[in-house]
């Protein structure tokens, strides 16, 4: 079973400031992905990448995937209130039949305060 | 357009009660997962669909079993309700590179 290992679990800081959020393994993922999720709704997608060392931005956000494709990081500038909620990463199984299976890491509750 | 849909949203068993949770996709997607989650461990996958027909076990099928009725749907079934699977349960499906989450079902076993 691959493991990811997200961290830090909280997060709590004041709006304007940055912070990065870090998933790691000793596995190598075909990709990796990034989830958000409000209480009481289901992780929605925020990107996925595929490529080692890969770099996408959303906004104030930047995804980077590790030259090795076995850790990830989200950074994210200038933090506002509404970026509140659960971050999830995801690595999907190198090779083989695995249709989608993915492995979570435990997950980051961010609070941003006004 | 719906997406992933489930049924119910919440549920309260006593344990043995058996229960089955519902699980639509209106996406024409052929993989169907899936998941439960508990505070602190993310989401860990307790069975999935790659297409109509088959379904695998995942990383913690014990006490569960699904069912693939046909493309849009896959249900899960608790046969014998624990307290151990208290917890919230996703279903999704699968396009290229996006799993699509429904809205979760809140489950407690007392």
């Amino acid at each position: 079973t691959q493991l990811l290992e997200q961290s830090p679990q909280f997060l709590s800081i004041q709006e304007g400031e940055n912070l990065t959020v870090y998933c790691n393994s000793s596995s190598v993922f075909s990709s990796l992905q990034w989830y958000r999720q409000e209480p009481g709704e289901g992780p929605v997608l925020l990107v996925t990448v595929v490529t080692g060392g890969e770099v996408k931005k959303l906004k104030r956000l930047t995804f980077q995937f590790g030259d090795a494709r076995k850790d990830s990081s989200l950074h994210i500038t200038a933090a506002q209130p509404g970026d509140t909620g659960l971050y999830l990463c995801a690595g999907e199984e190198a090779g083989g039949t695995s249709y989608g299976k993915l492995t979570f890491g435990q997950g980051t509750i961010l609070t941003v305060h006004p | 357009n719906a997406g992933v849909t489930q049924t119910p949203k919440f549920q309260v068993l006593k344990t043995g009660q058996s229960m089955t949770l519902q699980c639509a996709q209106d996406m024409n997607h052929n993989s169907m997962y899936w998941y439960r989650q508990d505070p602190g461990m993310g989401l860990r996958l307790i069975y999935y669909s790659a297409s109509e027909g088959t379904t695998d076990k995942g990383e913690v099928p014990n006490g569960y079993n699904v069912s693939r009725l046909n493309k849009r749907e896959f249900s899960l079934r608790l046969e014998s309700a624990a307290p151990s699977q208290t917890s919230v349960y996703f279903c999704a499906s699968r396009s290229v590179y996006e799993q699509y989450f429904g809205p979760g079902t809140r489950l407690t076993v007392t």
